[in-house]
Formats: C-alpha cells, sequence, structure tokens
C-alpha cells in the first residue's frame, strides 16, 4: 500500500503569496498517476489537478503541478481569498487502496 | 452537469446496517467507475470503495472489507454501499464520487455533497 505524506499540516499565508503544498509518496506512483482536491468547509471535495500537472477544467492556471521522485507539489502561483482551504493529494496508480494524503490546510495569515 | 446525489444516511445503533444510494445525473453513469469516499467528523478523506463500471469488479479499504458491499444498479442509475455491523469508527459524512474512467485506475472527477453517518446508541 502506497502511503502519502502531505506537509506541512497548515500553511500560514496571506493573499497574493505562493502556496507550495507537498506530497510524498513511500514509493514511486505508476504513471505518475496523482491528484489534488480542494475542500472547503461543509463542501465535497474539488478536483484540481490529475495525473499530476493536468489542471481540471475550470481550474485556474495559478494552480500547478509538479514532481521530483516521489515527492509531488501543488504550487498556487498567487493565493486569492477563495483558495483558502484544505488540500489532499490522492494517488490512483497502483492498486487499491486508492489512499489519500492527511491534507494541508491552507489559511489566511 | 453532473450531478451526484447521495441518500440513505443518519443515526443508526453500533452493529446495524444502513444502505447509502447515489443518483447520478449529467453522464452516462454505466460507463464509469464509481467509488465511496468518507469523512470523519473533522480528519481527511479515506477511500473506502471502487466499483467498475461493469460491476465485475470491486475494491474495498481494509477497514470495511467483509462488513461493505458496493454495488450498481445500471438500469435504475444508481450506486449503492451497503453497510454492516457497523461500530463508531464508521461515523463520517461518505461522499459518492464518479471515477474518469470505466475501470479503478482514475481519479474522482466529480463528487456529491455527502450523506452523513452516525453510528451510535
Amino acid at each position: 500500500e502506497i502511503v502519502l505524506t502531505q506537509s506541512p499540516g497548515t500553511l500560514s499565508l496571506s493573499p497574493g503569496e505562493r502556496a507550495t503544498l507537498s506530497c510524498r509518496a513511500s514509493q514511486s506512483i505508476s504513471s505518475n498517476y496523482l491528484a489534488w482536491y480542494q475542500q472547503k468547509p461543509g463542501q465535497a471535495p474539488r478536483l484540481l489537478i490529475y495525473g499530476t500537472s493536468s489542471r481540471a477544467t475550470g481550474i485556474p492556471d495559478r494552480f500547478s503541478g509538479s514532481v521530483s521522485g516521489t515527492d509531488f507539489t501543488l504550487t498556487i502561483s498567487r493565493l486569492e481569498p477563495e483558495d483558502f482551504a484544505v488540500y489532499y493529494c490522492q494517488q490512483y496508480g497502483s492498486t487499491p487502496p486508492l489512499t489519500f494524503g492527511g491534507g494541508t490546510k491552507v489559511e489566511i495569515k | 452537469e453532473v450531478q451526484l446525489l447521495e441518500s440513505g444516511g443518519g443515526l443508526v445503533q453500533p452493529g446495524g446496517s444502513l444502505r447509502l444510494s447515489c443518483a447520478p445525473s449529467g453522464f452516462t453513469f454505466s460507463s464509469y467507475a464509481m467509488s465511496w469516499v468518507r469523512q470523519a467528523p473533522g480528519k481527511g478523506l479515506e477511500w473506502v470503495s471502487t466499483l467498475s463500471a461493469s460491476g465485475d469488479s470491486t475494491y474495498y479499504a481494509d477497514s470495511v472489507k467483509g462488513r461493505f458491499t458496493i454495488s450498481r444498479d445500471n438500469s435504475k442509475n444508481t450506486l449503492y454501499l451497503d453497510m454492516n455491523t457497523l461500530t463508531a469508527e464508521d461515523t463520517a459524512v461518505y461522499f459518492c464520487a464518479k471515477g474518469f474512467r470505466s475501470s479503478w485506475r482514475g481519479f474522482l472527477d466529480y463528487w456529491g455533497q455527502g450523506t452523513l453517518v452516525t453510528v451510535s446508541s
């Protein structure tokens, strides 16, 4: 089973700043099949990124994803007020379980 | 517009059973894998189960294996999750989610709003 470790647990930033969220996999993920989701309080998760770096429909280009080995990164280039939320990574490249990371909360500083 | 509407949540006693349903619209239900994901109060997301588009392949988290059963009725456009021998650890919001492809190997591109299951005496 692949374990995904997200860091930091909480990121305190101001609007306009750059956010860098990390998701480290315990082993290689086939075809870099990793997705990122955003969740706001009381809402369902929303797909942001799939296949490590492809943006989902309607997702602004300030969101980007990358990978180096087993270290995946979600970058928000300039935080907008609506970007303050919890972000989860999920791998779908290896046999289930389709594990999620523990989440990173991006809060207003 | 893709929509997923869950129902069937509620309060159930420990050891009890519950059936969740998910009614999708806006896409060809029979062409896509479907999953259930849960979120305990104040916690992160936990994948529960995935069912292939045809219904012939099922996958479960170890925490629910042997107690939960995922199924679908493509003729009725409905996804189900039968939950048995429930414990307090199963208390969570249960989300229905659409897979990107017909097999399990896909991200979840649309999610329902969730239904709350509370296991308590």
